[in-house]
């Protein structure tokens, strides 16, 4: 089955910094990626996602790239601010389960020091 | 339009006693997913459930672990004899449909604590 591994496990930057969050997904026919931010005590909230047919995707200061050859999706977050501090979880979803199935990766603990 | 609506957020059993979470999916989503969080870890998938049939539990533990969704009312995941192990937080989500490649929302979960 899909395994999708997530890096780094925590990530320190300062205020106006930008930031790069990395997974690598197994199943080539995997085919939705999202990425997920949670904040404490509370539910993942969807940011951005991606669908195999497009390289590059981009929403103000978020933007997730991916790479279907080398089988791996980025999250970038430029001019981050101190309420960008959360986890971040990757996802991908294999299309022969038949439905909507995650595979997330393990999370980004993400600090933005003022 | 309210988004998924989990109850209770939290809850405290004894080993031994029976929990009960409900879920509420967004409006005009008929399709609704429970995923479990062991403390530090990812989200894992544990059922895919539509009105009256649950359509993939292949996440589901073999024991103690059901899960329904009437036509009437919410969902429901329920866990028999818990165990200090099933201390998580359980998270369901919904989608319109049930298409690979669908938006997903969770709810904001609820957390159950067995002592």
């Amino acid at each position: 089955g899909e395994n999708v591994e997530q890096h780094p496990s925590t990530l320190s930057v300062q205020e106006g910094d930008s930031a790069v969050i990395k997974c690598t997904y197994s199943d080539s026919a995997s085919n939705y990626f999202p990425w997920y931010k949670q904040e404490l005590g509370k539910g993942p909230q969807l940011i951005i996602d991606i669908r195999s047919n497009v390289g590059e995707k981009k929403d103000q200061r978020i933007a997730v790239t991916l790479n279907k050859t080398a089988k791996h999706f980025s999250l970038h977050i430029t001019e981050t601010q101190p309420e960008d501090s959360a986890v971040y979880f990757c996802a991908a979803s294999p299309p022969n389960t038949g439905f909507q199935k995650l595979v997330f990766g393990t999370g980004t603990r993400l600090l933005v020091s003022p | 339009n309210a988004g998924v609506m989990q109850n209770p957020r939290h809850l405290v059993r004894r080993r031994g006693q029976e929990a009960r979470l409900r879920c509420s999916p967004m409006k005009g989503h008929s399709h609704v997913y429970w995923y479990r969080q062991l403390p530090e870890e990812g989200l894992k998938f544990m059922v895919y459930l539509q009105k009256e049939n649950i359509i993939d539990e292949s996440g589901m533990p073999k024991e103690r672990f059901s899960a329904e969704f009437p036509k009437e009312g919410p969902s429901i995941l329920r866990i028999q004899q818990v165990v200090r192990g099933d201390s998580a937080a359980y998270f369901c989500a919904s989608s319109p449909t049930g298409n690979s490649g669908n938006t997903i929302y969770f709810g904001e979960g609820s957390w159950l604590t067995v002592v």
